[in-house]
């Protein structure tokens, strides 16, 4: 069965400093991948999206960055956190086999707050 | 445009049925999901309408009507643990999906 996992759940950084957040998915190949952000009482917004190793899609201007080093792996990096990036973040992934069944697959989420 | 309208919140007692409304612009729409998120979690998928008409999942079903632009989420026989957010989400190509602001439903005895 797949599983996805993403890391840290839970962190707390000063503004300016950088961030790094991983995500992987088991037990399936060459996923879509995506990071949302879910502000305080809020939807989700679609920050990045991947098709493939190397492929990164932005939805939003903004201060953050993604990577797709690996076919199961995905990064989400910044250089210099602002009080703005606070938020949920969520990884998620879809079988690039069933590309519009509507149907996203999330990890546990990590809750970042910048200072 | 990419927004979905939905309602901030319902209340309904256990035991009852309760209907949450979405509607959304048409704009790259491929179909209709629906999702349940509790407190400090995961979204978690519940339905998806691709075609017009009813899906009906246990208790949950959910509706779409694209000439109306509109959609629901129909949830039957609602229990305690039912408390939590729900949330539409307009499916674009790639399972690229654009979110409401969700409707928090709390469920009382």
């Amino acid at each position: 069965s797949q599983t996805i996992h993403q890391w840290p759940a839970t962190l707390v950084q000063p503004v300016g400093s950088p961030l790094s957040l991983e995500c992987t998915v088991e037990g399936t190949s060459n996923p879509n991948l995506y990071w949302y952000r879910q502000a305080a009482g809020r939807g989700l917004q679609l920050l990045f999206y991947s098709v493939g190793i190397g492929q990164i899609s932005s939805e939003v201007p903004q201060n953050l960055s993604a990577s797709r080093p690996q076919d199961r792996q995905f990064i989400l990096s910044s250089k210099k956190l602002l009080l703005s990036d606070s938020g949920f973040y969520l990884c998620a992934w879809s079988p690039t086999d069933r590309p519009n069944t509507g149907e996203l697959f999330f990890g546990e989420g990590s809750r970042l707050t910048v200072l | 445009g990419q927004s979905l309208e939905q309602p901030s919140e319902v209340t309904a007692v256990e035991g009852a049925i309760v209907q949450i409304n979405c509607t959304y612009q048409t704009s790259g729409f491929y179909g209709l999901s629906w999702y349940q998120q509790h407190d400090g979690g995961a979204p978690t998928f519940l339905s998806y309408n691709g075609l017009d008409g009813l899906e009906e999942t246990g208790r949950f079903s959910s509706f779409l009507s694209r000439s109306d632009s509109y959609g629901y989420l129909l949830l039957q026989e609602l229990q305690m643990k039912d408390s939590a957010s729900y949330f539409c989400a307009k499916g674009g190509g790639g399972n690229k999906l654009t979110f409401g602001t969700g409707t928090q439903l709390k469920v009382e005895l």
